[in-house]
């Protein structure tokens, strides 16, 4: 049963305090995502790969958002220092091509104290 | 510039009822257009997909029509289960820009029995 797995579910942090969220996509996938959701403002894109090549990250604060994907099998996602702002669930998503469908994981709720 | 808009934001049906989901579009080029469906705490997860020359596609009790010419969509749920709460999210694909989909920001769907 392919899915995207994302890592950790849940995270509860200080404002301050780094933190990193792990995405693996689905195996063959080469167009990966990630996507920010709050209630206010729906799904917004952060960062989005494409075979492993980052193509557009303007939607990510670059002074303390960072998006890499080391190896087709690992995207990751930090944020330093975070702040309470920050709080939202982070969605990674998995495709196979432009336009095609995407799987989203589970997402990871983070909230920031 | 393109944008996707949804309405109801949300809407409250009794178990049986049917109902449908606007969405309203601006996105150029057009490639395609996906339903997608998030429960509480999950990912979203696609429902259907209507490309340019589909006019109408069933998935179970979902039903999606899509009018190119007004870039209009609609999702009709017919005979409503407590299981269809959830959020109705509207993606459209673009065939230009960076990035390819284009997310409206849902409709809030709850089922009373």
């Amino acid at each position: 049963d392919a899915r995207v797995t994302q890592t950790p579910r849940h995270k509860v942090t200080e404002m301050g305090q780094e933190v990193t969220m792990r995405c693996q996509p689905i195996l063959g996938h080469n167009t990966v995502f990630w996507y920010r959701q709050t209630m206010m403002q729906g799904l917004e894109l952060l960062a989005y790969f494409r075979n492993r090549a980052p193509l557009d990250d303007s939607g990510m604060p670059k002074d303390r958002f960072s998006a890499e994907m080391p190896d087709a099998t690992l995207a990751t996602l930090k944020i330093q220092p975070s702040e309470p702002r920050d709080s939202a669930v982070y969605f990674c998503a998995s495709g196979l091509r432009i336009t095609g469908e995407l799987f989203f994981g589970e997402g990871s709720r983070l909230t920031v104290l | 510039k393109n944008q996707v808009e949804q309405s109801p934001q949300s809407l409250i049906i009794l178990e049986g009822k049917n109902c449908t989901l606007q969405c309203n579009y601006t996105v150029s080029p057009f490639s395609n257009l996906r339903w997608y469906k998030q429960d509480t705490g999950r990912g979203p997860v696609s429902l259907t997909i209507m490309t340019f020359s589909e006019n109408t596609k069933s998935n179970g009790r979902y039903t999606a029509t899509l009018d190119a010419d007004t870039k209009q969509s609609s999702l009709h749920i017919t005979a409503s289960q407590l299981s269809d709460s959830a959020s109705y999210i509207c993606v459209v694909s673009s065939t230009s820009g960076t990035y390819k989909y284009i997310f409206g920001t849902g409709t809030r769907l709850k089922v009373l029995a």
